[in-house]
């Protein structure tokens, strides 16, 4: 089955700055990578997302990338704002469809000091 | 307007006791799921539903089966209840695949 790496497990910046986190998958038929964007407490939200058919997407101040002969995705946070504070999870889902559902990194807690 | 809700949202219960977790979307949607994530934090996939039909059951223990009624409802009963089982349980609804998931409030389930 599919296996996601998410680094790194904790990243501390300084408002203002950019933020990087990084996934590996294992499963190169996996097609469909999204973003989710979990507060203390709360549900996981989508933040962003990218099909295998594409390389970059963006969107304001948050955009992600995939490169599918590494079988890696990128989150990119620029402008980073305290609101921005959250555990981020990287996903991958493989291409027998929803059937096998999304298999998630371990997450990143991002930390945005004022 | 909920688009995915779960009850309830909290759930206290004694080791051994059977208890059920409801979920419903009025998205419409497909395909349903379950998910349960740790105290790690760490989210895994637990069941899926499609069109009232299971499609996988991971490598969870048989204590646990999800229940679908409709296609709007998908409910997952708990027997015998261990103290490994304390976790957050979420539900999460897709329109096709692949698509996004949209994900319930969730449930914190503490077994004493």
């Amino acid at each position: 089955g599919e296996n996601v790496e998410q680094h790194p497990s904790t990243l501390s910046v300084q408002e203002g700055d950019s933020a990087v986190i990084k996934c590996t998958y294992s499963d190169s038929a996996s097609n469909y990578f999204p973003w989710y964007k979990q507060e203390l407490g709360k549900r996981p939200q989508l933040i962003i997302d990218i099909r295998s058919n594409v390389g970059e997407k963006k969107d304001q101040r948050i955009a992600v990338t995939l490169n599918k002969t590494a079988k890696h995705f990128s989150l990119h946070i620029t402008e980073t704002q305290p609101e921005d504070s959250a555990v981020y999870f990287c996903a991958a889902l493989g291409a027998g469809g929803g059937a096998d559902g999304l298999t998630f990194g371990k997450g990143t807690h991002l930390i945005i000091q004022p | 307007d909920t688009a995915v809700s779960q009850t309830p949202k909290y759930l206290v219960t004694q080791m051994g006791n059977d208890k059920s977790i409801k979920c419903e979307q009025n998205l419409g949607h497909d395909t349903m799921y379950w998910y349960k994530q740790d105290s790690k934090k760490f989210l895994k996939i637990m069941f899926s539903y499609n069109n009232k039909e299971l499609i996988i059951n991971e490598t969870v223990p048989n204590r646990f089966s999800p229940k679908s009624p409709d296609k709007a409802h998908l409910n997952l009963h708990i027997n015998s209840l261990e103290l490994g089982d304390s976790a957050v349980y979420f539900c999460a609804s897709t329109p096709g695949l692949p698509d996004t998931q949209y994900f319930g409030p969730g449930t914190r389930l503490t077994v004493l």
